[in-house]
């Protein structure tokens, strides 16, 4: 079965941290993806990982742990446009290359 | 090439009419999906093309929904029958073949059915 799980919401302060946390069980695996969506808009691209560790791109990081199920997105210095929805994606090639998605994580920063 | 483009943009229906949207994706990619999203979920998968080849479908799609990308390049999403259950956005998207391969969607065709 395909099951992505991330938390529906969270909150943070400008200029802080936040972690979002996605655990996901599909029938393959080939990749996860982090895509950012502004209400009203499409989802753009983050991040990419394919093998375990962390990957950094600039404010933004990306870890995995395929033998967990896991990933975490990690936001540094938050900035009041970095409030969106945050959505975890996997990539399963099980009769093609389709991309499953999470319901996404909306991430409210405030003042 | 200015991205992935869909169209129309917006749609109001009447339930039982069938609707259209067509998806122009980048030029050089070479994948192309069609999704579904409604308010505070995740993009749905519904379909995905390699080239003019349609490898899979969703379980979730109805017979009343049809794709086609008939030359490998633009594709259309047709819905039969409309009901207010399809009211939703569409959004298309196309990836290229390199590793990584990242979705870049377009700015999607919201449908909504009366």
């Amino acid at each position: 079965g395909q099951n992505i799980d991330q938390p529906t919401e969270m909150t943070a302060t400008e200029g802080a941290i936040v972690q979002i946390n996605c655990t996901y069980q599909t029938s393959g695996f080939n990749g996860l993806f982090w895509y950012q969506q502004h209400a009203g808009e499409a989802p753009t691209f983050l991040s990419y990982n394919v093998l375990d560790g962390l990957e950094e791109k600039g404010r933004f990081s990306s870890f995995l742990s395929r033998s967990k199920g896991y990933s975490y997105l990690l936001l540094k210095e938050l900035q009041m446009k970095d409030s969106a929805s945050y959505l975890c994606a996997v990539r399963d090639p099980t009769g093609g290359f389709k991309t499953i998605f999470g319901a996404g994580t909306r991430l409210f920063v405030k003042a | 090439d200015t991205g992935v483009s869909q169209d129309p943009r917006h749609k109001i229906t009447k339930r039982g009419q069938n609707v259209t949207f067509r998806c122009d994706p980048i030029s050089e990619h070479n994948r192309l999906y069609w999704y579904r999203q409604t308010l505070g979920q995740g993009p749905e998968f519904l379909t995905y093309f390699q080239n003019e080849a349609q490898l899979e479908k969703s379980r979730l799609l109805s017979d009343r929904f049809s794709a086609e990308r008939p030359k490998g390049s633009f594709s259309t999403l047709e819905i039969q029958r409309t009901e207010q259950g399809d009211s939703a956005m569409y959004l298309c998207a196309s990836s290229s073949g390199t590793s990584s391969g990242e979705l870049f969607f377009g700015e999607g065709s919201r449908l909504t059915v009366l």
